[in-house]
């Protein structure tokens, strides 16, 4: 079991440009979340979503963000137009049910970097 | 509404016992979390405890629940420099509220 897979590590990206950021969560698990940190700051929760469904997106900024999870394929977490502001570390994260009973895994983070 | 508190800092000394305190605000949380954060990596889970639980011990590891006071606590005995890091605090009430986080500098 390979755990939480997240891609790219690292992401550099101009003003304006499209950032796609996937996670693939733990073989069995159907519920992801995403995270996002900013630098010297604790994790703040974005978007909880169940295959092909958006759960809680309580925390996704209005605009430019948006977050999929397909039958098929990882969870892509997409921010158009990207501003210096949206460089921060994303994380995701996988769950077996939505309890949290048997904990939540990590992903090792994409770190967004806006030049 | 979900609100998790952390101090930021706490240093002590190699081999002494680290104690990381957590206020909570959301008396339905059902499971209470900490995590560790080490420079420029994810989180790892250390330990959780059930809400009904007042306390739960992990090898060097002691979580004490004061459900009453929405208090929580990690105790590392005999702390050691690769412990230095950012630990979290979370509650669940269906995704994870984090606190802070609290770096802990471990001295030699």
């Amino acid at each position: 079991n390979a755990g939480v897979m997240q891609n790219p590590r690292h992401l550099v990206r101009r003003r304006g440009q499209e950032a796609r950021l996937r996670c693939s969560p733990m073989k069995g698990h159907s519920h992801v979340y995403w995270y996002r940190q900013l630098p010297e700051e604790g994790l703040k929760f974005m978007v909880y979503l169940q295959k092909e469904n958006i759960i809680d997106e309580s925390g996704m900024p209005k605009e430019r963000f948006s977050a999929e999870f397909p039958k098929e394929g990882p969870s892509i977490l997409r921010i158009q137009q990207v501003v210096r502001g949206d460089s921060a570390a994303y994380f995701c994260a996988s769950s077996l049910d939505r309890t949290g009973e048997y904990g939540y895994t990590f992903g090792s983070g994409t770190r967004l970097t806006v030049v | 509404g979900e609100d998790v508190e952390q101090s930021l800092f706490l240093s002590v000394r190699e081999g002494d016992s680290s104690v990381i305190n957590c206020t909570y605000t959301d008396s339905s949380s059902t499971y209470l979390y900490w995590y560790k954060q080490e420079p420029g990596a994810g989180l790892q889970l250390l330990t959780y405890i059930f809400s009904n639980m007042d306390m739960k011990q992990d090898q060097r590891l002691t979580v004490l629940l004061n459900k009453k006071d929405k208090h929580l606590s990690l105790r590392i005995a005999d702390t050691q420099t690769g412990d230095s890091a950012i630990y979290f605090c979370a509650e669940s009430i269906r995704k994870l509220t984090f606190g802070s986080g609290t770096q802990l500098t471990v001295l030699p």
